[in-house]
């Protein structure tokens, strides 16, 4: 079945430092890709997606490229801000599975000043 | 983008009492709701599939008597815990759908409700 494999949190950054959490992917078809954050106490919000090969997916700064023949798609950011610290997850989902997410655990991100 | 809200955001309930947990898709129509479940900090564990006009299709190991799904309308599902005990105090998502314009998959999540179950 799909699977979505996430680093393992937390991950604690000083602001302005390089951010980058890995995601890769096991699915059957062409699935489309996304990263979903959540901060505390709130439910999910799409940060970005690509839906095919070579695809860049990009917001608020973070970017992820989808990489078919590496089965990733992993998110990064130049210069983190405080107010990034959230979860972070990577997530897939296929027409054959009707839409269904299936999400990675998560990547706890805290940004210190 | 489309709008998903849930209500009520946090509910503490005695056990024993059942609770209903509201999501609407707001400016758009939702064939397709989906529910979650998120322990802390966990992931999102898919419960079921809420579909407008027919029987929620449940993932395994989640009981559709204990949690019952109705989705009576094509902006409007609820999720009912019955009986609820303290076991099931964890935080609700609902998400959906927007079947309109360009189908990526992306799915549009309410703000979530904390149910706390004394």
């Amino acid at each position: 079945g799909d699977s979505v494999t996430q680093m393992e949190g937390p991950v604690t950054l000083s602001e302005e430092a390089f951010l980058t959490i890995n995601c890769t992917y096991t699915a059957t078809g062409y699935p489309s890709l996304f990263w979903y954050v959540q901060y505390p106490g709130e439910g999910l919000q799409l940060l970005l997606k690509a839906t095919k090969a070579d695809d860049k997916g990009s917001n608020k700064g973070f970017e992820a490229t989808y990489r078919k023949e590496t089965t990733s798609f992993h998110l990064e950011k130049g210069s983190v801000q405080v107010s990034d610290s959230a979860v972070y997850f990577c997530a897939l989902s296929t027409a054959s599975s009707n839409y269904k997410l299936t999400f990675g655990k998560g990547t706890l991100l805290t940004v210190n000043p | 983008g489309a709008v998903v809200s849930q209500h009520p955001s946090w509910v503490i309930c005695k056990s024993g009492t059942s609770v209903k947990i509201e999501c609407r898709s707001l400016d758009f129509q939702a064939t397709t709701m989906f529910w979650y479940r998120q322990f802390p900090k966990q992931s999102l564990m898919l419960m079921a599939t809420s579909n407008e006009g027919s029987k929620a299709t449940y993932e395994q190991g989640v009981e559709k008597d204990k949690f019952l799904i109705n989705h009576a309308s094509l902006t409007l599902s609820t999720l009912t815990v019955t009986s609820a005990h303290p076991e099931d105090s964890s935080f609700y998502i609902c998400s959906a759908r927007d079947p309109t314009g360009e189908d990526t998959g992306e799915l549009f999540f309410g703000e979530g409700s904390r149910l706390t179950v004394l």
